[in-house]
């Protein structure tokens, strides 16, 4: 069954950087695009990042770009989310996803567990 | 940019049925749609994509007590004999440039 694993998270000082991964399983990964989407506490969903499933493209929300990139490993079935600059406001829970529809053909969409990133001195 | 308007909160008694609503802004009646639901502490899980004919397609393992339809720019998650489990945050989303947008969430209780 496909499977999507977080990892990576932590406390992490305000201007630090810090590396997320979602290692994918239980599909063919180089067929799907995938996305970064986050939950601030005590807020809703917010879409961060997409890139496409051949890694030729991708897109960010205004309050990340140029802070954070994503990026994927197709030997790996891994994308991942460099985040640099990181702000008080950036403490979410990160997940990974991947959306349903795959060349034309739609069925499921897919999301991780999430991992936790804490900004704090 | 499209804008997907949800009511914050909706509550429902146990074994019966809900409807929620997702509102498309103005000029995007047509925009396809997906639901998913977030439980505290959970992995969100993807429900369907809800097209504007009201042609769905459940997600992996999703039952048909889930059921989707529209109306305009209206969209629809219709969720039957309501169980404990249901209660959480349910999201609408749709799709621009290489986007997601995503509403704002309703509630929903299962009294």
């Amino acid at each position: 069954q496909v499977q999507l694993v977080e990892s990576g998270g932590r406390v992490v000082q305000p201007g630090g950087s810090l590396r997320l991964s979602c290692a994918a399983s239980g599909f063919i990964f180089n067929h799907y695009g995938m996305h970064w989407v986050r939950q601030v506490p005590g807020k809703g969903l917010e879409w961060l990042t997409f890139i496409r499933y051949d890694g030729t493209k991708s897109y960010y929300i205004d309050s990340v770009r140029g802070r954070f990139t994503i990026s994927r490993d197709d030997s790996k079935n891994t994308v991942y989310l460099e985040m640099k600059s990181l702000r008080r406001e950036d403490t979410a829970v990160y997940f990974c996803a991947r959306g349903p529809c795959s060349g034309g053909t739609c069925f499921s969409g897919y999301w991780g567990l999430g991992t936790l990133v804490t900004v704090s001195s | 940019q499209v804008v997907l308007t949800q009511s914050p909160t909706a509550s429902a008694s146990l074994g019966a049925s809900v409807k929620l609503t997702c509102t498309l802004s103005s000029g995007h009646s047509t925009y396809s749609i997906a639901w998913h639901k977030h439980q505290p502490g959970k992995g969100p899980r993807y429900l369907m994509k809800l097209d504007s004919d009201g042609s769905h397609i459940n997600g992996d393992g999703i039952p048909d007590r889930f059921s989707g339809s529209s109306s305009g720019a209206e969209r629809y998650l219709t969720i039957s004999r309501l169980q404990s489990d249901d209660e959480a945050d349910y999201y609408c989303q749709t799709w621009g440039t290489g986007t997601w947008i995503f509403g704002g969430g309703t509630k929903l209780t299962v009294l």
